[in-house]
């Protein structure tokens, strides 16, 4: 257990809707990044939240777009959803700052576009 | 960009056997991570290089990150079934610790008993 929470589990939603990805990150971590793992794959950046702002982007289109609340959990919005945005969404924290250390990985959110 | 390439992409051994699990780049690593993943889960926490030259080791495996930072190798002693699973290597974009990583695509091992 890493302390990092997702909701939901598993999701499907269809071409053109929009979704909210949820992560809790562990106590005492401020930075949150988010990644996209389609099957067979490795998982590929979306985006960094520290302190509330975006820090750093992925090569990930201006619809995926998230935000990171106070208390650090952070959400991931996905809009005009399409087939290719079927993957496992994983959140990851990390402790206090830009250098900090070890991420450490949530449980992921199953997405499923039909 | 850079690019992480794992060999090999799937290994079957035998329960007891040893093996090893590599992860090259073509460019300087700063921060090579090694993770585990059950299929569909997230992914776990094994081991962090940051040295040239580096190994940390974590009951039976034991990772190591090269002289020159661009190749990295996972080994496991005596697997057992509960090191089944896929491996993953990322590594820091750019050229400080900032926790947007790269992946490599994986390596999936399975363990006959």
């Amino acid at each position: 257990e890493t302390g990092v929470t997702q909701s939901p589990t598993h999701l499907i939603k269809t071409r053109g809707q929009q979704v909210t990805l949820r992560c809790s990150s562990q106590s005492g971590h401020n930075t949150v990044s988010w990644y996209q793992q389609a099957l067979g794959q490795g998982p590929q950046f979306i985006f960094q939240y520290y302190r509330e702002e975006e820090n750093g982007r992925g090569n990930f289109p201006p619809r995926f777009s998230g935000l990171q609340f106070p208390n650090y959990s952070s959400e991931l919005n996905v809009n005009a959803l399409e087939l290719d945005d079927s993957a496992l969404y994983l959140c990851a924290s990390r402790p206090s700052g830009l250098a900090g250390g070890t991420q450490y990985f949530g449980p992921g959110t199953r997405l499923t576009v039909l | 960009s850079q690019e992480l390439e794992q060999s090999p992409q799937s290994l079957i051994v035998q329960e007891g056997k040893n093996l090893t699990i590599n992860c090259t780049s073509s460019k300087t690593l700063y921060g090579l991570y090694w993770y585990k993943q059950k299929y569909g889960e997230g992914l776990i926490f094994l081991m962090m290089l940051q040295k040239g030259g580096e190994e940390k080791s974590h009951e039976k495996i034991t990772a190591k990150l090269d002289e020159k930072k661009q190749q990295s190798s996972l080994h496991i002693t005596a697997s057992q079934p509960s090191h089944a699973g896929i491996y993953l290597c990322g590594a820091d974009i750019g050229s400080s610790n900032t926790g947007k990583l790269i992946f490599g695509q994986g390596t999936t091992l399975q363990v006959k008993p």
